[in-house]
C-alpha cells in the first residue's frame, strides 16, 4: 500500500540553524500539508500546498518557514532560523480525495 | 478563528467497557474527520462525516455528526487493549462564497484512551 515517507526520522539542531525536513507524498496525490505536534499536545496545521503554491497557512507559519516542491516527488519544509519552541514532531500529509495520509513524522529537537 | 474542543482529555477504562469522546466546534463545519494516533505513531484516518445528523459504524466504533454540524462523537463499544491511543477529531470549516478551503483541518486536543486488561 502506498505511504507517505519522511526523512530524517529525528533531527537535532542548534538554535538559529536552518533545517530542511523532507517528505515524499503518495505519488498520485495533489494536496500536501505540513502539521506539527508538540509533545503531548494536539496536531496543529501549518500549511497546505496545491498546484505548486501555498493555498492556506496558519499563524504559526511565519517568515521563518517556507515550503517547496523542488521536483515531482519531494515536498520540503524549511525553517530558516530555528528556535527552541520549534521543537516538535513535524508531520507531512497528502491526499487525493478527502482522506489525508500522514507520514511517520520527523522529530525536531532544537538545542 | 475556528476552535475545536474535545472532551474528555483522558479516559481510563477496563477492557470490555464502552468509551465515548466528544468534539465541539466553535463554527459550523463542512465535514469532520476522526483520526487515531497510537503512542509514538502518526495520525491514521478513521472516517469522515459530511451530512447533518450522519451516523456511521465501523465494527465496534460508532461516529455521529450533530444536526447543526458543530459537534461530533466517537463511541467504542466493548473496548479492547488494541483500542489504546489518542483519538482526534478534526474539523474542516464550511466552504463559503468568500473563499475555498483546500483541506485545512483544525484538530481537537484529542482524548487519550487507556484500556486496562
Amino acid at each position: 500500500e502506498p505511504e507517505v515517507t519522511q526523512t530524517p526520522s529525528h533531527q537535532v539542531t542548534q538554535m538559529g540553524q536552518e533545517v530542511i525536513l523532507r517528505c515524499v507524498p503518495i505519488s498520485n496525490h495533489l494536496y500536501f500539508y505540513w502539521y506539527r505536534q508538540i509533545l503531548g499536545q494536539k496536531v496543529e496545521f501549518l500549511v497546505s500546498f496545491y498546484n505548486n503554491e501555498i493555498s492556506e497557512k496558519s499563524e504559526i507559519f511565519d517568515d521563518q518557514f517556507s515550503v517547496e516542491r523542488p521536483d515531482g516527488s519531494n515536498f520540503t519544509l524549511k525553517i530558516r532560523s530555528t528556535k527552541l519552541e520549534d521543537s516538535a514532531m513535524y508531520f507531512c500529509a497528502s491526499r487525493a480525495n478527502y482522506e489525508q495520509f500522514f507520514g511517520p513524522g520527523t522529530r525536531l529537537t532544537v538545542l | 478563528g475556528q476552535q475545536v474542543m474535545q472532551i474528555p482529555q483522558y479516559q481510563h477504562v477496563q477492557e470490555g467497557e464502552d468509551f465515548t469522546t466528544y468534539c465541539n466546534s466553535s463554527t459550523t463545519l463542512s465535514n469532520i474527520q476522526w483520526y487515531k494516533q497510537r503512542p509514538g505513531g502518526h495520525p491514521v484516518f478513521l472516517i469522515q462525516l459530511v451530512k447533518s445528523g450522519e451516523v456511521k459504524k465501523q465494527k465496534r466504533l460508532t461516529f455521529q455528526f450533530g444536526e447543526a454540524k458543530k459537534n461530533s462523537s466517537l463511541h467504542i463499544t466493548a473496548t479492547q487493549t488494541t483500542d489504546v491511543g489518542t483519538y482526534f477529531c478534526a474539523g474542516r470549516p464550511l466552504i463559503n462564497a468568500g473563499g475555498t478551503s483546500y483541506g485545512k483541518l483544525t484538530f481537537g486536543q484529542g482524548t487519550i484512551l487507556t484500556v486496562h486488561p
